[in-house]
């Protein structure tokens, strides 16, 4: 049972046009949450994070959308370069020792010039 | 700066066969972690450690074995491959209550 769903494998957006990722979790336990953008044969690295306390996260041309009553988030990036194109993780934490992440599935992100 | 470096970078293995990944950072971060990913599953945690000497069981440890003796290095240990441990794998570290930063893996397949 998958607790973190990112239900889109893949999206393509016309370059300077806003790209919109979505991700929806089920444990209402998850305090923080995160997103990690990952080109082919590299690791994945930290992009944008959330905290359960607020709904909006901005960093320049990357915003994270938080609705805890829907159990969803969202990355929106505007506007989309083609440099932008990899895969898009969500991941979520519950506050405990560990800091462990429980990640979806991804999102593969093209953007078209 | 390294970061995470994960060693070896690719391997191919015989059904059977043992062999341990390393992974060293040089963040001085006090957790590590292994994942493996698989298509369409993203991410799924193997073990993890909260600091030198101790490691916790995550989501899929069945198969697999951790150390981590010093506190810049988690070894993953596979004492018996098996096809379905077919996987990339990924090894991150952290401070408490930061995000994580991930090596760059290491691509495992078992025949």
């Amino acid at each position: 049972d998958q607790q973190v769903k990112q239900n889109s494998p893949s999206l393509s957006v016309q370059e300077g046009r806003i790209s919109i990722l979505n991700c929806d979790y089920t444990n209402s336990m998850f305090d923080y949450f995160l997103w990690y953008k990952k080109y082919p044969a590299e690791g994945p690295t930290f992009l944008i994070s959330i905290s359960s306390i607020k709904d909006k996260n901005e960093d320049g041309r990357f915003t994270v959308f938080l609705n805890k009553s829907a159990k969803h988030l969202s990355l929106h990036i505007v506007p989309s370069q083609p440099g932008d194109s990899a895969v898009y993780f969500c991941a979520a934490r519950v506050d405990n020792a560990g800091n462990m992440l429980t990640f979806g599935g991804g999102t593969r992100l093209m953007v078209k010039p | 700066n390294a970061g995470v470096t994960q060693t070896p970078k690719f391997r191919v293995l015989k059904t059977g066969q043992s062999m341990t990944l390393l992974c060293a950072q040089d963040m001085n971060h006090e957790y590590m972690y292994w994942y493996r990913q698989d298509p369409g599953m993203g991410l799924r945690l193997i073990h993890y450690s909260v600091g030198e000497g101790t490691t916790a069981k995550g989501e899929v440890p069945d198969g697999y074995n951790v150390s981590r003796l010093k506190k810049q290095n988690f070894l993953l240990g596979l004492e018996s491959a098996a096809p379905s441990q077919t996987s990339v794998y990924f090894c991150a570290s952290s401070s408490a209550r930061q995000p994580q930063h991930f090596g760059d893996g290491t691509r495992l397949s078992i025949l």
